[in-house]
């Protein structure tokens, strides 16, 4: 069975603060894709990264970074210098690499960045 | 990615009634999915629609109750039926584009008095 855990259920930080939204998971497949999502309060799901068990390099995408431990089941994901625009909740998942798997969520953490 | 669009965005229903929403993408897609997303809540996967065959349904939803049809590669319907105050949710769909790489529609708002 798969399982993602998102500990941390609300953070909230002041504008141009750098903040890390952790995700931990659990798979029994050796293969894998991890996701991040990005919910705003419009409520539509925004994909912001894909990223397979094969490749362990940490990813880097203008403000947002992902750092990918394999050895700690772990898939960070770092906003720096936050902006109020980046208040969302924000989803972890999980999905097998096998065919169209299914999607495995974490529970999210909602990011709260104030001015 | 694509553009989905769902319909209806929001609703307010009465309990006891059933409603239909509808998912439509701009590309031929193989799989779509069903979401539900509780109030506070993660998502939660109710079933897999493959065009041509029966939606496969995941532990917890069953078909009489959220039916699903999928009648092309663009389009797929969710009903939600004799609804209960309990069904007050976001429901999503989503699309696999490419191995694994889904994206969602803006999701249905449903809530139910």
């Amino acid at each position: 069975a798969q399982k993602v855990t998102q500990a941390q259920t609300e953070i909230s930080v002041v504008e141009k603060e750098d903040v890390t939204l952790d995700c931990v998971y659990e798979t029994r497949d050796t293969t894998y894709y991890l996701f991040w999502y990005k919910q705003p309060p419009s409520g539509e799901l925004v994909f912001l990264i894909r990223r397979n068990s094969f490749d362990e390099q940490n990813e880097i995408s203008g403000r947002y970074s992902w750092n990918f431990q394999k050895s700690t089941s772990s898939f960070n994901f770092t906003i720096t210098a936050s902006q109020v625009v980046d208040s969302a909740v924000y989803f972890c998942a999980l999905s097998g690499l096998s065919g169209y798997s299914t999607l495995t969520f974490g529970k999210g953490t909602m990011l709260l960045v104030s001015p | 990615s694509a553009v989905i669009s769902q319909k209806p965005s929001r609703d307010i229903c009465q309990r006891g009634t059933s409603l239909t929403i509808q998912c439509q993408v701009d590309s031929q897609v193989t799989m779509m999915f069903w979401y539900r997303q509780q109030p506070g809540q993660s998502l939660t996967l109710i079933a897999t629609a493959n065009q041509g065959s029966e939606a496969t349904y995941e532990s917890g939803f069953v078909i009489d109750k959220f039916p699903i049809s999928r009648p092309n590669l663009t389009f797929s319907t969710l009903t939600v039926s004799n609804m209960s105050p309990e069904d007050s949710s976001i429901y999503l769909c989503s699309v696999d584009l490419s191995y694994n790489e889904q994206f969602f529609g803006p999701g249905t708002r449903l809530t139910v008095l």
